[in-house]
């Protein structure tokens, strides 16, 4: 399976802190992406960062890509209660007309 | 900004009854997918469907469900006989283009007794 796999599986910090969640995934891709979702909403994209770029950057957001160790990182600086949120990375595998997510982390910002 | 309608958004059903779930994807997008989602976990893929067909599905996507585009700007999901395990919460999904980001309906809660 290409299937993502986030770390940590929850994460709680005070608001203005950084949080940084991991994904991990098994095979080639072309791009990876990073999606939240609000509880028991849809999933909303954040950014999206290509296999041939190491970094991106979108306001508050820094994604990083690994290709060689198969893992992406999301920092989000200066957190607010409003980001309290699960956050997803999805890989997107080649040929195929899919996105794969991953478990999942469960952010909680204390204001 | 254009966004991705999904309806109902709750369904309750009997075991063994059909089920459509109803999507209006964003009018320019030429892919739509859909996803699943039980309890608040992971986020499984169903099935995609580009130019009238279906491009790919998972194991989860067997006999029982099928896709349809009838009109141009529905884009649906029907289950033919409901299980108890199909509980879940469904999302339609839509991109412009291959590789691209995925617009996401509200979802629509099936819960099968």
């Amino acid at each position: 399976s290409q299937q993502g796999e986030e770390d940590p599986q929850a994460l709680s910090i005070q608001e203005g802190e950084n949080a940084t969640m991991n994904c991990s995934y098994k095979t080639s891709i072309n791009n990876l992406q990073w999606y939240r979702q609000n509880s028991g909403r849809g999933l909303v994209h954040l950014i999206l960062i290509r296999s041939n770029e190491r970094e991106k950057h979108s306001g508050r957001l820094r994604v990083t890509l690994d290709t060689s160790k198969k893992s992406s990182s999301l920092l989000i600086t200066a957190s607010r209660a409003a980001d309290t949120a699960s956050y997803f990375c999805a890989v997107d595998g080649g040929a195929t007309n899919k996105l794969i997510f991953g478990t999942g982390t469960l952010l909680a910002v204390q204001p | 900004e254009p966004e991705v309608t999904q309806t109902p958004s709750h369904q309750v059903t009997q075991m063994g009854q059909e089920v459509i779930l109803r999507c209006v994807p964003i009018s320019n997008h030429l892919y739509f997918y859909w996803y699943r989602q039980i309890l608040g976990q992971k986020v499984e893929f169903l099935v995609s469907f580009y130019n009238n067909e279906i491009s790919e599905k998972s194991e989860i996507f067997d006999d029982q469900f099928s896709v349809e585009r009838p009109d141009g700007s529905n884009f649906t999901l029907k289950i033919r006989s409901t299980k108890l395990e199909d509980s879940a919460m469904y999302f339609c999904a839509s991109s412009e283009r291959q590789e691209g980001k995925l617009f996401f309906g509200s979802g629509t809660q099936l819960s099968v007794l």
